[in-house]
């Protein structure tokens, strides 16, 4: 399978833990993005790399919320101090250099609940 | 702040039901995409319209993006149990931003 994978799958912790996520993105995609998904609404752009730049954050990303990408490839989301209210799902994509359309191809998600 | 407006927000319809579902901004997009989105899982990529007035088709699924840019339709002919899910709407502004503004989608449910 050579879409994007997101690991772990679903992740269960108490208040005050610190989690960490990953990516990995289609190969050879220079771009990654990071989305936040509540309960019956859409995606909410995160954070956005270009290789290992990171370009973008939104305001959503507050200070207990750190994304890497060291290397280029896959990517890690850090999140200190888990509050009920980080409780979503955690969605990754990945697009192609040079895509003017910026079409963006999903991962599965990772599905946090903190207790 | 973008916003990309999508109704309806629920659909429930007979196997065989031809159905259209919209969505709409005051902004103007560079891009649009429509995904479709089960349960528990990622969104996945259904079409990327690009052009005013476009029109693309994809099986019984039809995708239109307005002459403006600023709004879209899917139109699905002849439904089937397999379209059951959420279809979410996502639109690119461009201009050095690569995030997508998403609208909190149409959960489509086909009975048969």
């Amino acid at each position: 399978d050579t879409g994007v994978s997101q690991d772990p799958r679903h992740k269960i912790t108490k208040r005050g833990q610190n989690v960490t996520f990953r990516c990995d993105p289609i190969s050879e995609h220079n771009r990654l993005y990071w989305y936040r998904q509540t309960l019956g609404q859409g995606p909410e752009f995160l954070t956005y790399f270009q290789n290992e730049a990171q370009l973008e954050k939104s305001r959503l990303l507050s200070d207990r919320f750190s994304a890497e990408r060291p290397k280029g490839s896959f990517s890690t989301l850090e999140i200190q101090r888990t509050e009920q209210g980080d409780s979503a799902m955690y969605l990754c994509a990945s697009s192609p250099w040079g895509g003017a359309q910026e079409t963006q191809y999903f991962g599965p998600g990772t599905r946090l609940l903190v207790l | 702040t973008q916003l990309l407006e999508q109704s309806p927000q629920f659909l429930s319809i007979q196997e065989g039901e031809n159905l259209t579902v919209y969505c709409n901004s005051s902004s103007v997009f560079s891009s649009l995409q429509w995904y479709r989105q089960e349960p528990g899982e990622g969104p996945v990529l259904l079409v990327t319209v690009v052009t005013g007035g476009e029109v693309k088709k994809l099986k019984r699924l039809t995708f239109q993006f307005g002459d403006a840019r600023k709004d879209s339709s899917l139109h699905i002919t002849a439904a089937q149990p397999g379209d059951t899910g959420l279809y979410l709407c996502a639109g690119a502004t461009g201009a050095g931003s690569y995030q997508l503004t998403f609208g909190k989608g149409t959960k489509l449910s086909v009975i048969p």
